[in-house]
């Protein structure tokens, strides 16, 4: 089944403060794994993404982990700010597709 | 760079009318362009994948006589929703990508208002 289980659905951080967020999969067939931040009213941005031969990618203040053998990922920003707050979706793509699919989303609140 | 685009970003209609929303990718060549929508407090889910040129594919579910997608070129896609009624109303994403490459960047939506 092409799902992608994202947790925690909600998540208040204080500034300065480390946030993760988790993923897990099923579909072995997945080779892409993007994050996504999407403020109120716009359109999802990149934020980072890794393939499963890499077990950790960093960039910035943001940094992807990844378990294959547990199929799971996580990204966990560093040094979180207020700016940060929005919400975050992961997404897995599968091999030989270019589709997205999404996790459910999770909205993180960063306070100062 | 890779900027995508879309118009109208808001959009109220009456039950029965039709409605188009364009896409854009305004400094590349997008072969694939994917349309999404979105309901408050929800994930994305996606609608349909359209290569330029030919038919789109529709997700199981989404009917593609209803949300019609034409990809004409390599910069524009567009989605009409015909004769939309207010279950149609939702939040409408796009997104485009480059060939060989499974990076999507996304328009900033159009929230369609059906009363």
């Amino acid at each position: 089944q092409q799902q992608v289980k994202q947790s925690p659905q909600s998540l208040i951080v204080q500034k300065g403060g480390i946030s993760i967020i988790n993923c897990a999969y099923e579909n072995t067939a997945f080779d892409y794994f993007p994050w996504y931040q999407q403020f109120p009213g716009k359109g999802p941005a990149l934020l980072i993404a890794i393939r499963p031969d890499v077990s950790e990618k960093k960039e910035g203040r943001f940094t992807i982990s990844f378990n294959k053998s547990a199929k799971q990922f996580s990204l966990h920003i560093m040094d979180s700010q207020p700016g940060d707050s929005a919400t975050y979706f992961c997404a897995a793509s599968p091999r030989a597709t270019n589709k997205l699919i999404f996790g459910t989303g999770t909205l993180l609140a960063v306070q100062p | 760079g890779a900027v995508v685009s879309q118009h109208p970003s808001r959009v109220i209609c009456k039950s029965g009318t039709s409605v188009k929303i364009e896409c854009r990718s305004l400094d590349f060549q997008a072969t694939t362009m994917f349309w999404y929508r979105q309901f408050p407090k929800q994930s994305l889910m996606l609608m349909a994948t359209s290569n330029e040129g030919s038919k789109a594919t529709y997700e199981q579910g989404v009917e593609k006589d209803k949300f019609l997608i034409n990809h004409a070129s390599l910069t524009l896609s567009t989605l009409t929703v015909t004769s939309a009624h207010p279950e149609d109303s939702s939040f409408y994403i796009c997104s485009a990508s480059l060939a060989q490459q499974e990076t999507q960047y996304f328009g900033p939506g159009t929230r369609l208002l059906v009363l």
